[in-house]
């Protein structure tokens, strides 16, 4: 069954590093997402992004975070600077409709990251 | 504002009883609700989803239950199995990019 996976399972990074977390969305999907969950707190959404570009980004998704989708396989996840509360794992998702409207989100394992 | 929120952060049931997990939201406007599966270490794992046009969706051993009146979710898990031990979200969409808001979470413990 054709699943979402995600490179590093865990990223160790110092404060200030620029981390890149990456995602391999399913392959015939066209939405994808990128979440985080802080240890022991709910998923919250960050970004959603559709033929090349950004449908949607919440507050936490600031300068300092970037998306791209560098060839048809990967989707990546940047964070320039990071900082102590950046730690959190981080979900790729991906869906072939609109999420809601016509289609379902499936998650990948996660990255977690950690920021010292 | 949005919230998507759980009753009761823990459940601890018999393995073969059924569970029940709640869930209430906020937003009237939402229209499109799913749950989810968490085992530790991995990520949200899909299980089943229900549209607000609808008010019982079910599936293999489960069942959802939207009631919008009172704006209350609940899953419904049959012949409860230690395999289905995680935490459980409720999440919902409420507009047209896909973004999913997540509740708290519910911990199922199963007993043997």
């Amino acid at each position: 069954e054709p699943e979402v996976t995600q490179t590093p399972s865990h990223q160790v990074t110092q404060m200030g590093q620029e981390v890149i977390l990456r995602c391999v969305p399913i392959s015939n999907h066209l939405y994808f997402y990128w979440y985080r969950q802080i240890l022991g707190q709910k998923v919250e959404f960050l970004v959603s992004f559709y033929n090349n570009e950004i449908s949607e980004k919440s507050e936490i998704f600031d300068d300092q975070f970037s998306v791209e989708r560098p060839d048809g396989s990967n989707f990546t996840l940047k964070i320039r600077s990071t900082k102590l509360e950046d730690s959190a794992m981080y979900f790729c998702a991906s869906s072939y409709g609109l999420a809601g409207i016509t289609d379902t989100q499936y998650f990948g394992p996660g990255t977690r990251l950690t920021v010292l | 504002g949005e919230s998507v929120g759980l009753h009761l952060p823990t459940l601890s049931v018999q393995e073969g009883d059924n569970s029940i997990i709640n869930c209430a939201y906020s937003n009237s406007a939402s229209d499109y609700f799913i749950w989810y599966k968490q085992e530790s270490g991995k990520g949200p794992q899909f299980i089943i989803d229900i549209r607000s046009n609808m008010d019982k969706r079910q599936g293999q051993r489960v069942t959802v239950l939207l009631n919008k009146t009172v704006k209350h979710l609940s899953l419904q898990i049959a012949a409860t199995q230690p395999g289905d031990s995680a935490v459980y979200f409720c999440a919902e969409n409420n507009d047209w990019g896909g973004k999913l808001i997540f509740g708290q979470g519910t911990e199922l413990s199963v007993k043997p």
